[in-house]
């Protein structure tokens, strides 16, 4: 099945600073979505990308699909100590639009004021 | 909007029962529900697809005679654990999708521990 390597980990940062993450995929994926997860919680839809090439904004965060169709990125600025939780890079293949999506393993930004 | 709740948020049960997860979406309709699971600190795994109307879609490896899914209405998905064993205590989460919409998000529900001891 599809694979998604989202990288780092997890992330030590002072509050202020910029995040960077990235997921990357040994296949073709039609849509990238980003979604941050709290303990406990559902995972929360935070930018979703239809096209290759695509950079969309929402705040402090930006994220990009690449142009492969194999990548994706998602940027935060100015760190914030509510930016703390668990992001999730997620695709959906070329199977349409009732498939599931399949998950990256998740990035932890924990966040030192 | 597009917002899915769960019941129960978490279940407790003995080895051996069967619990039952509800999926609602409260303000919209979803023809498409999704089930995943997910166990401690790691990713969200597609156990099953389920569709109003007519049977559910399993993943490779997950049993449909463990994990029976019914999904009645276009609001609610239910997700039905059978014999559960201590293996099976997990965080199950369900999405959906809104009827009709052509992009292919999913909105999350807030997530069920289960339990089983």
């Amino acid at each position: 099945g599809q694979q998604l390597n989202q990288s780092p980990q997890s992330m030590f940062i002072q509050e202020g600073e910029d995040v960077s993450m990235n997921c990357t995929s040994s296949s073709i994926f039609n849509t990238w979505l980003w979604y941050k997860q709290d303990p406990g919680e559902g995972p929360v839809l935070l930018i979703a990308l239809y096209k290759a090439g695509e950079l969309t904004s929402n705040g402090r965060l930006t994220a990009q699909f690449g142009i492969t169709r194999k990548d994706s990125f998602l940027n935060i600025s100015a760190s914030i100590p509510s930016d703390v939780g668990i992001y999730f890079c997620a695709g959906r293949g070329a199977g349409g639009g009732a498939d599931g999506l399949t998950f990256g393993k998740g990035t932890h930004l924990i966040i030192q004021p | 909007g597009a917002v899915v709740s769960q019941h129960p948020s978490w279940v407790i049960c003995k080895s051996g029962t069967s619990v039952k997860i509800e999926c609602r979406s409260l303000d919209f309709q979803a023809t498409t529900m999704f089930w995943y699971r997910q166990f401690p600190k790691q990713s969200l795994m597609l156990m099953a697809t389920s569709n109003e109307g007519s049977k559910a879609t399993y993943e490779q490896g997950v049993e449909k005679d463990k994990f029976l899914i019914n999904h009645a209405s276009l609001t609610l998905s239910t997700l039905t654990v059978t014999s559960a064993h201590p293996e099976d205590s997990s965080f199950y989460i369900c999405s959906a999708r809104i009827r009709g919409d052509i992009n292919p998000e999913q909105y999350f529900g807030p997530g069920t521990r289960l339990t089983v001891t």
